[in-house]
């Protein structure tokens, strides 16, 4: 159980399109969801946090017209970076938090999608 | 706001021994402690975890302990195999009722030799 899904796994874009991951809770309903940035052998940075049909929460520093959330159902949140600029490549992941098993607090990982902008 | 050290950054042991990973955070309302284990190009993996209310949990090879006086808690990892070799990060919470943020340590890339 607890299973997290991220698509795609991997996209290359152009500078200047915009790029939409998708990030889904199989098998359990989450209620809040969470998106990272991870650097090359570096720890995991929260970008924002979002609870299904509200705004997402975003940390200091990350720009929200930037990278717009939306978490419409308990099952689906998606990352979409704007006009993604080279410096936008990186891993970004998502984790979900639910009633899996009733350990709503534990954060649950999806694989991550690995972002090239050229 | 909360802050998590963790040591080392590096640990490289041979197969069959322990690895001891320590970790240790700053705010005293911290309850809630998961270790996740990172394999090179994946997502964290959720291996073990414990709560305040609870100083040792173990799961076969894995085991946690959790000083709330100190701050600290460590990892253990027993008979080490190739497999366990991941980059591990360890992380603090607080849950007061709702949802909190998890806040990571820097990782450890452990390394077991054959």
């Amino acid at each position: 159980g607890a299973v997290v899904s991220q698509h795609p796994s991997r996209v290359i874009c152009k500078s200047g399109t915009s790029v939409k991951i998708e990030c889904r809770s199989l098998d359990f309903q989450a209620t809040t969801m969470f998106w990272y940035r991870q650097f090359p052998k570096q720890s995991l940075m929260l970008m924002a946090t979002s609870n299904e049909g509200s705004k997402a929460t975003y940390e200091q520093g990350v720009e929200k017209d930037k990278f717009l959330i939306n978490h419409a159902s308990l099952t689906l949140s998606t990352l979409t970076v704007t006009s993604a600029h080279p410096e936008d490549s990186s891993f970004y992941i998502c984790s979900a938090s639910g009633t899996s098993g009733g350990a709503w607090e534990t954060q649950y990982f999806g694989p991550g999608t690995r972002l090239l902008v050229l | 706001g909360e802050n998590v050290e963790q040591h080392p950054s590096t640990l490289s042991v041979q197969e069959g021994d322990s690895a001891v990973i320590k970790c240790t955070y700053s705010d005293s309302a911290s309850n809630y402690f998961p270790w996740y284990k990172q394999e090179l190009g994946k997502g964290p993996q959720l291996i073990i975890d414990i709560r305040s209310n609870v100083g040792e949990k173990k799961d076969q090879r894995i085991a946690v302990t959790l000083n709330k006086t100190a701050k600290h808690f460590s990892l253990h990892i027993t008979e080490t195999q190739p497999e366990d070799s991941a980059v591990y990060f360890c992380a603090a919470s607080y849950f007061g009722g709702s949802q909190g943020n998890l806040i990571f340590g820097k990782g450890t890339k452990l390394s077991v030799k054959p």
